[in-house]
């Protein structure tokens, strides 16, 4: 059973770069497409964009100025670099998978998520 | 403004059946792709619950069920019961945007 874990830092000031790993348990990482999701309070979901374990992106264009997403196998793990935050970012952020094999685009596992807030 | 456009919220009895609606256009669901429908629970993460329009996971109950017609699709829940009570949201993807989308989510009260 695949396990996702978000970790990053508790607040990040507007105009910085918030960064998030996301850590991998009990699975292969080529099994999947790794992608983030963010869900501001009270709010729906936005898709934010996706990695594969040979590096190849995909992300929101309405994001993707501001995103950047690496992959790092060795450590079983993904990473989001948002720029250039504003209040606007404050949000649950969660990692989530999309296996290879499937035919439909539907995030089949989830992290728990992690609240970054962005404040000064 | 969510590009699939959801109910705020729904509401039923114990028993009764509901029907969550998601409409969309051209450039997603009436383009051809493919309907998921995921339930939140308070303070959880989002579990799929609907893949491909119609299809459950293992362990999701057959009271759950999705459909699909045109630029919309519906979730239908059965025999409601107390721990339905969540957001759902459906989710797509976009040509035109070249992105996954979201429906804007709707609250299910279970009365």
């Amino acid at each position: 059973q695949v396990q996702l874990q978000e970790s990053g830092p508790g607040l990040v000031k507007p105009s910085e770069t918030l960064s998030l790993v996301c850590t991998v348990s009990g699975g292969s990482m080529s099994n999947y497409y790794w992608s983030w999701i963010r869900q501001a309070p009270g709010k729906g979901l936005e898709y934010i964009g996706y990695i594969y374990y040979s590096g190849t992106t995909n992300s929101n264009p309405s994001l993707k100025s501001r995103v950047t997403l690496s992959v790092d196998t060795s450590k079983n793990q993904f990473s989001l670099k948002l720029t250039s935050v504003t209040a606007a970012d404050t949000a649950v952020y969660y990692c989530a998978g999309r296996k290879v094999t499937s035919a439909y685009w539907y995030f089949a596992v989830w992290g728990r998520g992690t609240l970054v807030p962005v404040s000064s | 403004q969510s590009v699939l456009t959801q109910p705020p919220s729904v509401s039923g009895a114990p028993g009764q059946i509901v029907t969550i609606s998601c409409t969309g256009g051209n450039s997603n669901i009436g383009g051809g792709y493919d309907v998921q429908w995921y339930q939140q629970l308070p303070g959880t993460a989002p579990k799929v619950l609907i893949y491909g329009n119609s299809n459950r996971p293992s362990g999701v109950p057959d009271r759950f069920s999705g459909s699909k017609s045109g630029t919309s699709a519906s979730l239908a829940i059965t025999g409601l019961q107390a721990e339905d009570e969540a957001d759902y949201y459906c989710q797509s993807y976009d040509i035109r945007l070249t992105a996954v989308v979201f429906g804007g989510g709707t609250k299910l009260t279970v009365l």
